[in-house]
């Protein structure tokens, strides 16, 4: 099993193009996770699925949408990426009633220029 | 919402000594605390994690501590090795009505690094 992937790896964009951050899990997990990560705060929630067809919006939702049309895909858009934006992207997924055990992805560095 | 205060941010020993990270959180009704462990250029991964019901839980070099009164909780590295140095989260729910689906709030991490 290749667990979590995201993709890309590594991205640089400039200000107002936008973007899409892939995750896949190939471990029938029905919750997902997006997260960015900065210097000084740790793990922050973007948006969230709890089941195919599904989103909700974390504690720092606002410039992404995410979509989840197939189980294994949650995917992370940017419509009109901002400087603010530069961060770690990270994509988190969990089997039903095991919130706990999180598997992550190796991460999307981005940077907005 | 649940709040989580990590400290200390960065944390250096001696190959060999002990290390604590030690986690504050704010909702009595948490109960369950995962710690996560971050390598340079990895997502985090799962080493430990503790439920309300038990004081101290080890795992071979690796121990976590509840104090649900001060509503703190502590990972406790012992005789700590080179492979040890990472960045280190501790987590807590986030509301408890969905089940046991909760969402994790995390802590702001703490970077450990041990000298040889």
């Amino acid at each position: 099993n290749a667990g979590v992937t995201q993709t890309p790896k590594f991205r640089v964009l400039k200000t107002g193009q936008s973007m899409t951050l892939l995750c896949a899990q190939d471990m029938n997990h029905e919750y997902m996770y997006w997260y960015r990560q900065d210097p000084g705060m740790g793990l922050r929630l973007i948006h969230y699925s709890v089941g195919e067809g599904t989103t909700a919006k974390g504690e720092v939702p606002d410039g992404y949408n995410v979509s989840r049309l197939k189980k294994q895909n949650f995917l992370l858009g940017l419509e009109s990426a901002a400087p603010s934006q530069t961060s770690v992207y990270f994509c988190a997924s969990h089997p039903w009633g095991a919130p706990e055990t999180q598997y992550f992805g190796p991460g999307t560095r981005l940077l907005v220029l | 919402g649940e709040n989580v205060e990590q400290h200390p941010s960065t944390l250096s020993v001696q190959e060999g000594d002990s290390a604590v990270i030690k986690c504050t959180y704010s909702d009595s009704a948490s109960n369950y605390f995962p710690w996560y462990k971050q390598e340079l250029g990895k997502g985090p991964q799962l080493i430990i994690d503790i439920r309300s019901n038990v004081g101290e839980k080890k795992d071979q070099r690796i121990a976590v501590t509840l104090n649900k009164t001060a509503k703190h909780f502590s990972l406790h590295i012992t005789e700590t090795q080179p492979e040890d140095s990472a960045v280190y989260f501790c987590a807590a729910p986030k509301g408890l009505s969905n089940f046991g689906n909760e969402k994790l709030t995390f802590g702001t991490g703490t970077r450990l690094t041990i000298i040889p």
